[in-house]
């Protein structure tokens, strides 16, 4: 069963430049996350999606993120203007589903961002 | 708000040797909780879950009970080898993901 893929696994732009990131979750799940990791912490969940609707974007910086899951399968999360802050890596993840309690996620190799 | 605190690293640990990391939480209700574990290069991995009270989760020798009374999900193995080098996280699931820090650990031979 094929994992998670995100693309690209490295970005290196300036800042104010814009950068998206694409993700493709496992065949059938219908949950999708967006985390942002900065370099020490634990990741932080941006976004998520159940099919193509959100469920979850309270720490989504909405002036300057933004995420779409057009058709319930693939994602992209992008970034207008990028920040020094912003310098993270960006992980996908995708679970079954999303009722209370336990889904396992499973997670993509990330996208490393780095904003000069 | 929910949150994990878990012990901070990095840990350095010779082959063999005991390993714990402390890992407690703060929760309204009933989470599930979560020891993931991200190799060098790859993405989190999910290492073992327990997912309610007195539960105890188990994979590749590491243990975790989950303790109501002191809200706690310590993770134990009892002889680490230099392919468990990696970040520990701790996280907790209410419906939404929380998770630690992280805890760097590196096994020496």
């Amino acid at each position: 069963e094929a994992g998670v893929a995100q693309s690209p696994r490295y970005k290196i732009i300036e800042k104010r430049q814009s950068v998206a990131f694409w993700c493709n979750p496992i065949s059938g799940h219908a949950t999708l996350y967006w985390y942002q990791q900065i370099l020490g912490q634990g990741p932080k969940l941006l976004i998520q999606f159940q099919n193509n609707g959100v469920v979850d974007d309270s720490q989504l910086p909405k002036d300057r993120f933004s995420a779409e899951r057009l058709k319930g399968v693939d994602s992209t999360l992008k970034i207008q203007p990028a920040k020094l802050e912003d310098s993270a890596v960006y992980l996908c993840a995708s679970s079954l589903g999303s009722s209370w309690g336990y889904n396992e996620q499973f997670f993509g190799p990330g996208t490393r961002l780095t904003v000069l | 708000g929910d949150s994990v605190t878990q012990m901070e690293g990095p840990v350095t640990l010779s082959e063999e040797a005991f390993l714990t990391i402390n890992c407690t939480y703060t929760a309204t209700g009933y989470p599930s909780l979560f020891w993931y574990v991200q190799y060098p290069g790859e993405g989190l991995q999910l290492l073992l879950k327990a997912t309610k009270a007195d539960d105890k989760g188990s994979n590749k020798g590491f243990e975790a009970t989950y303790r109501k009374e002191t809200t706690s999900f310590h993770l134990e193995k009892g002889s680490v080898q230099v392919s468990d080098s990696a970040v520990y996280f701790c996280a907790l699931s209410d419906g939404q993901f929380y998770f630690g820090t992280g805890t760097s650990l590196t096994v020496i031979p």
